[in-house]
């Protein structure tokens, strides 16, 4: 069974400061894997999705990297801001288009 | 406008009562899904649907029942509401796309289960 796991559950960090935040997940393989944010009470936002296929994907101030052979992928947030602070959740995609998802890291970016 | 909508957005209700929870899109995709969230526990699939005519069972279906009426609208019901059912609830929506598979999600119903 697919189990994902996001390292730190909470991070605080002053404004400007760049941050990476870690996704685990114990079976590689994967269809893709889903970069996900989401503001209290409210849904999910895509952000990046990564094929298996490919390494990194890049919008705007945000990268993230895949190493499917060892389970791993980050999302870097470049000169984080007020507005970045939300919970930020990976997911991958198994067979059946099923997406297995992490608790997430609740990130907040302190002015 | 939301391109995945779900109604209502919020509700309570009593145990035993039956509750059924809306969602529609505008994408044009296939492919639909139900979630709940609990604090702590992530998200987990409850139903999914590839076509009208095929509905698949997720993680945790029992309680649950969903109906696909049409390829832009899904619905799941509760037959007998419980207290545990209380959490939020997510609708999604994805189409195949040479490989991807992106989910874009709703807005959520929080529904309660006094």
């Amino acid at each position: 069974k697919q189990e994902v796991t996001q390292i730190p559950a909470a991070l605080s960090v002053p404004e400007g400061e760049n941050l990476v935040l870690n996704c685990s997940f114990t079976d590689s393989a994967i269809y893709n894997l889903q970069w996900f944010r989401q503001d209290p009470g409210k849904g999910l936002t895509s952000l990046l999705l990564i094929q298996s296929s490919q390494r990194e994907q890049t919008s705007g101030r945000l990268n993230a990297s895949l190493d499917k052979s060892s389970g791993r992928s980050t999302l870097y947030i470049a000169a984080s801001q007020p507005g970045d602070s939300a919970t930020y959740l990976c997911a991958v995609e198994t067979s059946g288009s099923r997406l297995t998802f992490g608790e997430g890291t609740q990130l907040t970016v302190n002015p | 406008d939301a391109d995945v909508t779900q109604t209502p957005r919020n509700r309570i209700t009593k145990t035993g009562k039956r509750i059924m929870l809306e969602c529609s899109q505008t994408k044009g995709h296939d492919r639909m899904y139900w979630y709940r969230q609990d604090p702590g526990l992530g998200l987990q699939l409850i139903y999914y649907s590839f076509d009208v005519k095929d509905i698949n069972k997720g993680e945790i279906s029992d309680g649950y029942s969903v109906s696909r009426q049409a390829q832009a609208k899904f619905s799941l019901s509760l037959e007998s509401a419980i207290p545990n059912q209380t959490a939020l609830y997510f609708c999604a929506t994805s189409a195949e796309r040479g490989g991807g598979n992106e989910q874009f999600f709703g807005p959520g119903t929080r529904l309660t289960v006094l």
